[in-house]
């Protein structure tokens, strides 16, 4: 299985923060690297897919980048409800398997 | 709009057997990969399988070790995952989820979850 590591695993920052979070895959994984956002109690959404594409509806200060086995998230400047856990998740090979997670707070 | 509808909270004993469902809508459910995810209380997620329900084509995770059956009813446009012999680990929200296309698309839509309790 590809062993997915995130980093931060936590991370306090504030309003107006540029905020990136790392996932490095266990191996190479080319573009096949999604990322979610999870708020508490709700299920998970798709913020970006294929490493770098904006999924529809998701706001423009997040973005994606990377291949192989180095891949950011960025949030540009941070809004209140950016507050949450995100994942990223490998789909190169089955099983999918999925980062831990890093908890942004306030 | 693509909607994919849960069955509700189950509670369970130990050594016990469910299954819950997942009713997709809005779009031709044959044509699009229907996956679960687990995610234990207060951890991370975990991917289970998927199905195509065209022809219920299906991929587990190995991990499950026999214990999840993962099952598509086309005329009904609903997935199912079964479990059996449940462990108090099992405790979990199950989410459905769909894939965006073929293999190795991201989970664009998922269930609103299904909360599992197994306890003596």
């Amino acid at each position: 299985d590809i062993q997915m590591t995130q980093s931060p695993s936590s991370l306090s920052a504030s309003v107006g923060d540029r905020v990136t979070i790392t996932c490095r895959p266990s191996q190479s994984i080319s573009s096949y690297l999604d990322w979610y956002q999870q708020k508490p109690g709700k299920a998970p959404k798709l913020l970006i897919y294929a490493a770098s594409g904006l999924q529809s509806g998701v706001p423009s200060r997040f973005s994606g980048s990377g291949s192989g086995t180095d891949f950011t998230l960025t949030i540009s400047s941070l809004q209140p409800e950016d507050f949450a856990t995100y994942y990223c998740q490998q789909s190169y090979s089955i099983p999918y398997t999925f980062g831990q997670g890093t908890k942004l707070e306030i | 709009e693509v909607q994919l509808v849960q069955s509700g909270a189950e509670v369970k004993k130990p050594g016990e057997s469910l299954r819950i469902s997942c009713k997709g809508s809005g779009y031709t459910f044959t044509s699009s990969w229907i996956g679960w995810v687990r995610q234990m209380p207060g951890k991370g997620l975990e991917w289970m399988g998927i199905i195509y329900p065209g022809d219920s084509d299906t991929r587990n995770n190995p991990s499950s070790q026999g214990q999840v059956t993962i099952s598509a009813d086309k005329s009904i446009s609903t997935a199912y995952l079964q479990l059996s012999s449940l462990k108090a680990s099992d405790t979990a929200m199950y989410y459905c989820v769909r894939l965006r296309g073929w293999l190795q698309s991201p989970f664009d839509y998922w269930g609103q979850g299904t909360l599992v309790t197994v306890s003596s």
